[in-house]
């Protein structure tokens, strides 16, 4: 079935600092969505992104979508304390857009 | 004010007992869906609904079931058959398909004694 795997697992990086994280997807995807989790919290639309090769930016976000619309990335500029939760690509299953499979995630810990 | 509401924030439950969660949503969105999430892990989908008085299993539906009477509410029922019932779980709305975004519900955490 489909995978979506995202690296790394865990990032701890000092506040100021730049953070990425990659998602990967087994199959081509129409187009993905990335959702940003507080700890204790609940999963938050940040984006989708639709075309390939698509960069859009939010503030110090900025997301891009692979020209084989297979892979995705997210990086922040200049993190700060409030950046801290686990950031998720998700995106359409093999067998329609009817629901999503959901990146393994990245969880941010920033040190202050 | 609209939303998407899941109740209780905390349960407890004795193995061997089956527990009914609460969603309800306010939206007016066609399609529902149910997710664990363990700790450290992703989100695994249980079931969706995309219309009312039709569901369909997601990948860990085993131990699970739901029902869909009404457009604003997709409650799911862990049962006894579910070995390892303790978890996360989250409810979401959306206007259906992958192509929009889902709006998440505060959540449940389960736990089995």
């Amino acid at each position: 079935g489909q995978q979506v795997m995202q690296i790394p697992q865990y990032q701890h990086v000092q506040e100021g600092e730049d953070f990425t994280t990659y998602c990967n997807s087994s199959t081509t995807l129409s187009n993905i969505q990335w959702y940003k989790q507080r700890p204790g919290g609940h999963p938050v639309f940040l984006i989708q992104l639709v075309k390939s090769g698509e960069v859009k930016k939010q503030k110090r976000l900025t997301f891009q979508f692979g020209e084989a619309k297979k892979n995705s990335s997210l990086h922040i500029t200049a993190t700060q304390t409030t950046d801290v939760g686990t950031y998720f690509c998700a995106g359409p299953s093999n067998f329609g857009n009817e629901k999503l499979t959901f990146g393994t995630g990245t969880r941010l810990t920033i040190i202050p | 004010d609209g939303g998407i509401t899941q109740s209780p924030k905390y349960l407890f439950r004795k193995e061997g007992q089956n527990v009914t969660l609460s969603c309800e949503q306010n939206l007016n969105h066609d399609a529902m869906y149910w997710y664990r999430q363990d700790p450290g892990q992703g989100l695994r989908l249980i079931y969706y609904s995309q219309i009312v008085n039709d569901f369909q299993k997601g990948d860990i539906a085993e131990g699970y079931s739901v029902s869909r009477e009404k457009k604003e509410s997709f409650p799911l029922t862990v049962t006894s058959a579910q070995k390892n019932p303790t978890a996360f779980y989250l409810c979401a709305s959306g206007m259906g398909q992958g192509w929009n975004e889902q709006f998440f519900g505060p959540g449940t955490r389960l736990t089995v004694l």
